[in-house]
């Protein structure tokens, strides 16, 4: 079975830093996505950034972009020029390319400090 | 608009009386979802349904029920709450996988349930 890991419950930056939020996860499938959601104080559930596991090149959108390590099973969550609006949950989660489960990381709570 | 829309938003209600949370999606999405989200377990997936008629267990079916009789419409079903079904629930669509592309999920608002 699919486990996604996210070992940091909470953290905090400064405004304008750049914080790096981690997620591991266990699979024995090749082909798969990973993505990450942010969930602010609205509850609303928001897609960030999502990467197709047979691309080697990292995503990117805007501030966020990720790091892929598809042997390490591993797919961080780097946020540039920390923003307020950032302050949120982020969740990691996984779905194989067959589209059935989807598997949710425990989330991490990010605080962007003034 | 497209949308992902869940009725009700809040509910309280008492244990082993039934209740239906509906959702409905308006952009033809053959693949709908339900999460229950908890505190430090973030969401689980509670069953999933990938066309009209088609649906299978997620990794917290018990005590739930679902039925897809109609592609925009995926209600979810207690019916017997209890305590430990407290809880913030989501409804989610999306386009199904299909050759290389892969079609975001878009969430509905969210309902938040407590059985007393």
């Amino acid at each position: 079975a699919q486990t996604v890991t996210q070992s940091q419950p909470e953290m905090s930056v400064q405004e304008a830093e750049t914080v790096t939020l981690s997620c591991t996860y266990d699979t024995s499938e090749s082909n798969y996505y990973l993505f990450w959601y942010k969930q602010p104080p609205s509850r609303q559930m928001i897609l960030v950034i999502r990467q197709e596991a047979y691309k080697q090149q990292n995503a990117t959108e805007n501030r966020f972009s990720v790091n892929f390590q598809k042997a390490a099973k591993s797919f961080s969550l780097k946020i540039s020029d920390s923003q307020l609006g950032d302050t949120a949950m982020y969740f990691c989660a996984f779905i194989k390319t067959s589209y059935d489960k989807v598997i949710f990381g425990p989330g991490t709570s990010l605080s962007v400090i003034p | 608009e497209a949308q992902v829309t869940q009725n009700p938003r809040y509910l309280i209600t008492v244990t082993g009386k039934k209740l239906t949370v509906t959702c409905s999606q308006n952009m033809n999405h053959e693949y709908m979802s339900w999460y229950r989200q908890d505190p430090g377990l973030g969401l689980r997936q509670i069953y999933y349904s990938m066309n009209v008629e088609v649906t299978d267990k997620g990794d917290v079916p018990e005590g739930y029920k679902v039925s897809r009789k109609e592609k925009r419409n995926f209600p979810l079903i207690l019916e017997s709450p209890s305590p430990n079904q407290t809880s913030l629930y989501f409804c989610a669509s999306s386009l199904r996988w299909s050759g290389s592309s892969y079609n975001e999920q878009f969430f509905g608002p969210g309902t938040r349930l407590t059985v007393l």
